[in-house]
């Protein structure tokens, strides 16, 4: 069992660019959640996934965020025109049960410049 | 706004002896509490959880305290070593339905 993957580990992006980050759920796990972190901050609460389904979106940016679990693949967290702000490391959790049981990817650290 | 909180930002603790890391909620209606350790680079890993049923559970050389008259949670750590310096995590829910919600962390330092 590989756990939870995400790639790429390291992300840097110019302002203005797409940032595409990906999260592959451990087998046999279909909620994915993403979370972001800040230096010497806690993990905020982005985004809840099921197979081809947003489950709570609540902790999304209004714009330029959005999230997307297709039926077939990894999930997918897409910042469309990156800024500066958007620089954390980004994580993603899947579960085998909704809210419970929560196993982290190592994340994917964006640096936009 | 976040319901969970930790007490210190930073904790130095003397190889060998046990270290007490605190954490408030706000939100009573809270019954699910997990403690996660994160070590630099790498994401929260799970080191034990306790419902609200409880007020005391046990794991490998971990303890995990509720009290929920003044809604707080504190992971103690027995014969602290090396390996467990990292930062840790507070983090609960109220239900199912609901997400995760982490608190800030606090920083366990280990000194030789």
């Amino acid at each position: 069992n590989a756990g939870v993957m995400q790639n790429p580990r390291h992300l840097v992006r110019r302002r203005g660019q797409e940032a595409r980050l990906r999260c592959s759920p451990m087998k046999g796990h279909s909620h994915v959640y993403w979370y972001r972190q800040l230096p010497e901050e806690g993990l905020k609460f982005m985004v809840y996934l099921q197979k081809e389904n947003i489950i709570d979106e609540s902790g999304m940016p209004k714009e330029r965020f959005s999230a997307e679990f297709p039926k077939e693949g990894p999930s997918i967290l897409r910042i469309q025109q990156v800024v500066r702000g958007d620089s954390a490391a980004y994580f993603c959790a899947s579960s085998p049960l909704p809210n419970y049981g929560y196993t982290f990817g190592s994340g994917t650290r964006l640096t936009v410049v | 706004g976040e319901s969970v909180g930790l007490h210190l930002p930073t904790l130095s603790v003397q190889e060998g002896d046990n270290s007490i890391i605190n954490c408030a909620y706000s939100n009573s209606a809270s019954d699910y509490f997990i403690w996660y350790k994160q070590e630099s680079g790498k994401g929260p890993q799970f080191i034990i959880d306790i419902r609200s049923n409880m007020d005391k559970r046990q794991g490998q050389r971990v303890t995990v305290l509720l009290n929920k008259t003044v809604k707080h949670l504190s992971l103690q750590i027995a014969a602290t070593q090396p390996g467990d310096s990292a930062v840790y995590f507070c983090a609960e829910n109220m239900n199912r339905d609901d997400k995760i919600i982490f608190g800030k962390g606090t920083r366990l330092h280990i000194l030789p």
